[in-house]
């Protein structure tokens, strides 16, 4: 069965640190991948989403970066954290319409 | 943009009380809806979605095209259905999803 891995489950970071969340998927090839940020009122927001090796889609401009080196494996950095990149990240995967979710990161940014 | 509206942020209802969580889209064609739950300490997951029309956990939720609606409904809220719920789009290439900004429900004794 798939599954899909997030590390770490928190985080705290002061500003102006690098930052560097990983997501590995387990159990399937070639998915797409996202990630997105979960912030109290405001929903889920999608920041990136794969379809493949070196692909990546940004949906909003941001201080972070995503990128996709292995098939599985999907990493979210920064190379300078802001306050402002506090929140819940989640990764998720699909391989048709449905998302699965991994357990999230909450990073705080002191 | 494709957008979806979940107008309340919190919705408190009494065990065995109906329960109707709000979502309205805003898409010309045919969209494809989704409800995903999240219970306390746990992972999001799929909920329901409109193609399958099936009932999950006793929840429905019908497709409006007329008022651009997909409500979340049940005729009897159970102690075990608070969490946060979220209704969702497919948007664009690459199976992407547009949340709203969620609804939590807490279902009091």
């Amino acid at each position: 069965s798939q599954t899909i891995h997030q590390w770490p489950a928190t985080l705290v970071q002061p500003v102006g640190s690098p930052l560097s969340l990983e997501c590995t998927v387990e159990g399937t090839s070639n998915p797409n991948l996202y990630w997105y940020r979960q912030a109290a009122g405001r929903g889920l927001q999608l920041l990136f989403y794969s379809v493949g090796i070196g692909q990546i889609s940004s949906e909003v401009p941001q201080n972070l970066s995503a990128s996709r080196p292995q098939d599985r494996q999907f990493i979210l950095s920064s190379k300078k954290l802001l306050l402002s990149d506090s929140g819940f990240y989640l990764c998720a995967w699909s391989w048709g319409s449905e998302q699965y979710f991994g357990p999230g990161t909450r990073l705080t940014v002191t | 943009a494709q957008r979806v509206t979940q107008p309340e942020k919190l919705l408190s209802v009494f065990k065995g009380a109906p329960v109707e969580l709000k979502c309205n889209y805003s898409y010309s064609g045919s969209p494809e809806l989704f409800w995903y739950v999240q219970y306390s300490r746990q992972r999001l997951q799929l909920l329901l979605r409109h193609i399958s029309r099936e009932s999950i956990k006793g929840f429905t939720a019908d497709l409006n095209k007329g008022e651009t609606s997909f409500h979340l409904k049940k005729p009897f809220a159970q102690e075990e259905d608070s969490a946060m719920y979220y209704c969702a789009t497919l948007t664009g290439g690459g199976n992407k999803l547009t949340f709203g900004t969620g609804t939590q429900l807490k279902v009091e004794l």
